[in-house]
């Protein structure tokens, strides 16, 4: 079965950091670009980063940039999304998600449970 | 690149036609797709390419359009299909923006 599933979220404060997993299964997770898309209580999506299958490039929202850090382990399958410098419009709910082929023109077909990351003092 | 989805809220019954547009600030061609988010739950790929049906997904789902102009119709409307739904772009790795959503609630 294909499969994400993300771990790592929680409360931290302000000014704090975090690092996201997401462990994928059931597909060759070398061969696809991956993202995480983030959503706030009650908002809408948001994409957040996003990186090629070899990890060679990566690429930031620019609410982001200079803050998070996206990398991956294709020995271990899986997706990191370091977090610094949090602030609280960080607080939402954060997916990893699966890019498709050239066919689908990447759209994201496969998502994770998600995991909630709360930036409060 | 922006994207507008109109209209953000929309209620209908089951059985209806209802169709949801999202507009690009530039030409995209073809590097759009749909999703269906249920609260609570993570959002599921409907349409990519502008108007191919994901696997599994059923045929009362359509999707066209290019460049700037695209369309999600669900041609008539069951139970399940109530839910709050975006356009994307997948266009440039500047942003693969999200349009606002389109929330469909039961009238």
């Amino acid at each position: 079965e294909v499969q994400l599933v993300e771990s790592g979220g929680g409360l931290v404060q302000p000014g704090g950091s975090l690092r996201l997993s997401c462990a994928a299964s059931g597909f060759t997770f070398s061969s696809y670009a991956m993202s995480w898309v983030r959503q706030a209580p009650g908002k809408g999506l948001e994409w957040v980063s996003a990186i090629s299958g070899s990890g060679g490039s990566t690429y930031y929202a620019d609410s982001v940039k200079g803050r998070f850090t996206i990398s991956r382990d294709n020995s271990k399958n899986t997706l990191y999304l370091q977090m610094n410098s949090l602030r609280a419009e960080d607080t939402a709910v954060y997916y990893c998600a699966k890019a498709g082929t050239t066919v689908t023109k990447g759209a994201f077909d496969i998502w994770g449970q998600g995991t909630m990351v709360t930036v409060s003092s | 690149i922006q994207l507008t989805q109109s209209p953000s809220s929309l209620s209908a019954s089951v059985g209806d036609r209802v169709t949801i547009t999202c507009r690009a600030s530039q030409g995209i061609s073809s590097y759009l797709a749909w999703y269906q988010q249920k609260p609570g739950k993570a959002p599921k790929l409907l349409i990519y390419a502008a108007s191919t049906l994901q696997s599994g997904v059923p045929s009362r789902f359509s999707g066209s359009g290019s460049g700037t102009d695209f369309t999600l119709t669900i041609s008539s409307l069951q139970p399940e299909d109530f839910a709050t739904y975006y356009c994307q772009q997948l266009n440039s790795y500047l942003g693969y923006t999200f349009g606002q959503g389109t929330k469909l609630e039961i009238k």
